[in-house]
Formats: C-alpha cells, structure tokens, sequence
C-alpha cells in the first residue's frame, strides 16, 4: 500500500516550456487535490476532483491544467512554464471531501 | 486579515518542556479543524482533529474555542522528534476548500 505518490521528484525547467506532474493513489479515494506551496505561505489550492472525469478550479488555477481520466491518478499540466511557478508542488486524497487528506512527497519544480 | 492566522515562530524549546501555538481563523462558519504536522523537506502529514470538546493523544492536545475564532496545540514533555513544521488547518464547508495555516516551526533542543 504505497499511498499517495507523485512523479517527478524535482524537475528544472526553462521558461515556456511544458510538462506533466503525476499523481497516484492506491486508496480508493474519490477526492483528489493539487496545492502548491511557496515559503511563508500555506498550501494554495490549484485544482482538485470529486471523482473520475471531473475536475474543478481551486484559489490559484492560472496556467495550470489537470485531468481526472482515471480514478487513481490525477495529472497536473503546465503548458508552458513561468518562474512564478517555481514552487513545491503536492498532490493529496481524501475519502470525504475537505476532510482528512493524505499526501504525497511533493515535486520541487524550478523554473528558470 | 489571512483565512488562517499562525505564529511563525521558531519556537526554541529544550526537551522536556511545554509548548502551546495557537491559530486563529476568520470564517465564522468554518467546520471542521485540523493540526497537521511537516517535517523539513517533506509532505504534511495529519496530526489529530480538533473536536467542539477538546482531545487528546498521548503528549498532544487540541482544543478549539469557537467565540474566539481559535484553536490550540499544546505538547508536553518535548521530544527531539517533535522539531517540525505545524500547520493549522481549518475546513471551510461554505467555501467547499481547506484552508492551511503557514504553520509554526518548532524546535526542540536538548
């Protein structure tokens, strides 16, 4: 039972470019979250899933797309990268919405 | 006003001691409540739920004070492995979101 997982770990990028954070949980859960977190600042919701095929805006969903195409994964996409994007990334599940959630070990992006 | 309010800190502690950080949150409407904990580099990770009446486990204890807007951790008997990141997390249900405190560092020293 691995949890919450997240691919990659950390990831350097160029300004303009793209990519895709993965998410993966072996829960069950129906509810999935992304969140951002800068220094001094809480966790930012970016977007997040009450179930398959079903994505929502969070606080902060500019330049971010997601898609839910499968219950247990949850993709982040950056379509092409900004230095205000340099943040660590964590992807979470829970079982009922906005409660308890379960994290994974976050990916470090850098973008130059 | 921040959704979420913390002490930054650090709190410097020596083991053995007793330690408390509040939290205050500003939606009056707000349900649910949560301590979760994050060490350096890591993901956060649950510590225990705030309940109306107050709970404890083992050295930890939550209390939630709803005309005053806050919540409390307190930990007793400070061990090493206490040193960590605490956010205070607050469950908007009108808001259908979580909202995260930037958490309180503390460290414990021996």
């Amino acid at each position: 039972n691995a949890g919450v997982t997240q691919t990659p770990k950390f990831r350097v990028l160029k300004t303009g470019q793209s990519m895709t954070l993965l998410c993966a949980q072996d829960m069950n859960h129906e509810y999935m979250y992304w969140y951002r977190q800068d220094p001094g600042m809480g966790l930012r919701l970016i977007h997040y899933s009450v179930g398959e095929g079903t994505t929502a805006k969070g606080e902060v969903p500019d330049g971010y797309n997601v898609s839910r195409l499968k219950k247990q994964n949850f993709l982040l996409g950056l379509e092409s990268a900004a230095p205000s994007q340099t943040s660590v990334y964590f992807c979470a599940s829970s079982y009922r919405p906005w409660e308890t959630q379960y994290f994974g070990p976050g990916t470090r992006l850098l973008v130059l | 006003r921040k959704e979420v309010e913390q002490d930054p800190g650090p709190f410097n502690v020596p083991e053995g001691a007793t330690v408390a950080f509040n939290c205050t949150y500003s939606n009056s409407a707000s349900q649910s409540f949560f301590w979760y904990r994050q060490d350096c580099r890591k993901e956060p990770k649950l510590l225990m739920s705030v309940y109306s009446s107050g709970n404890e486990d083992g050295r930890f204890t939550a209390q939630l004070n709803r005309a005053s807007q806050y919540i409390s951790l307190l930990i007793r008997d400070s061990k090493l492995s206490d040193s960590a990141t605490y956010l205070c997390v607050v469950n908007e249900r009108d808001g259908n979101k979580l909202v995260f405190g930037a958490g309180t560092i503390l460290r414990v020293k021996s």
